[in-house]
């Protein structure tokens, strides 16, 4: 059974300041995904990691796929409050498959604080 | 452009009662079609999905059912709803083996 676990669960960090989540995954997957959500509000797609060593970026967040150790990272950079929200990382169920069954992570609840 | 909408946005039912929530997308043919929940402080799970009409997938056993009676029309329903039924469902599509998007949700209180 795949499971998927984010670290940390919560993470407050000061404006301007650099900071990693980490996200771990337990069987093959031939694709990872980061979603933002916003309080009370529905899932933002951010990344879509579709190969071993891709790297994409997006302003200040910067989202890398190591698909031997089985973990991505999320790379935030001179963070600024706006980035406050709860960051979902998320892996295909059964890899090659076409129903996308996506299972997430736990989330990261990022608080930026001034 | 691809949408997806879902309603009720948010609704309060008293145990015992039924449940509808409706989720359409537009703009796109034969999606995959989901649908998660999410559960106060807590991470998605995977309720229901399906590659076609009629062609529903269940994740979990429950006391919720779905249906796909149109191409791009994914309902959720519940006989009987259950305290623990309570929480957040996120409609969601995909086009297959592509990026997942999420409908705006529904808040659901049992009380």
């Amino acid at each position: 059974e795949l499971k998927v676990e984010q670290n940390p669960l919560f993470l407050s960090m000061q404006e301007g300041k650099n900071y990693t989540i980490y996200c771990n995954y337990s069987t093959t997957s031939d694709r990872l995904y980061w979603y933002r959500q916003d309080p009370g509000k529905s899932l933002e797609s951010l990344f879509v990691l579709l190969s071993n060593g891709a790297v994409k970026q997006e302003g200040r967040l910067m989202a890398s796929l190591d698909t031997k150790a089985r973990l991505s990272t999320l790379h935030i950079t001179a963070a600024v409050h706006d980035l406050s929200a709860t960051y979902f990382c998320a892996v295909v169920g059964r890899p090659g498959g076409a129903t996308n069954k996506l299972i997430f992570g736990t989330g990261t609840l990022l608080a930026v604080q001034p | 452009s691809q949408t997806i909408h879902q309603w009720p946005a948010t609704l309060v039912q008293p145990v015992g009662s039924p449940l509808s929530l409706e989720c359409t997308v537009e703009g796109t043919s034969n999606p995959n079609l989901y649908w998660y929940r999410q559960a106060a402080g807590r991470g998605l799970q995977l309720l229901f999905y399906s590659v076609g009409i009629g062609q529903i997938s269940s994740e979990v056993p429950q006391n919720l059912s779905a249906s796909r009676p149109q191409d791009r029309q994914f309902i959720l329903s519940s006989k009987k709803l259950l305290l623990s039924d309570s929480g957040f469902y996120l409609c969601a599509w995909s086009a297959a083996g592509n990026t997942i998007y999420f409908g705006e949700g529904s808040w659901l209180t049992v009380v």
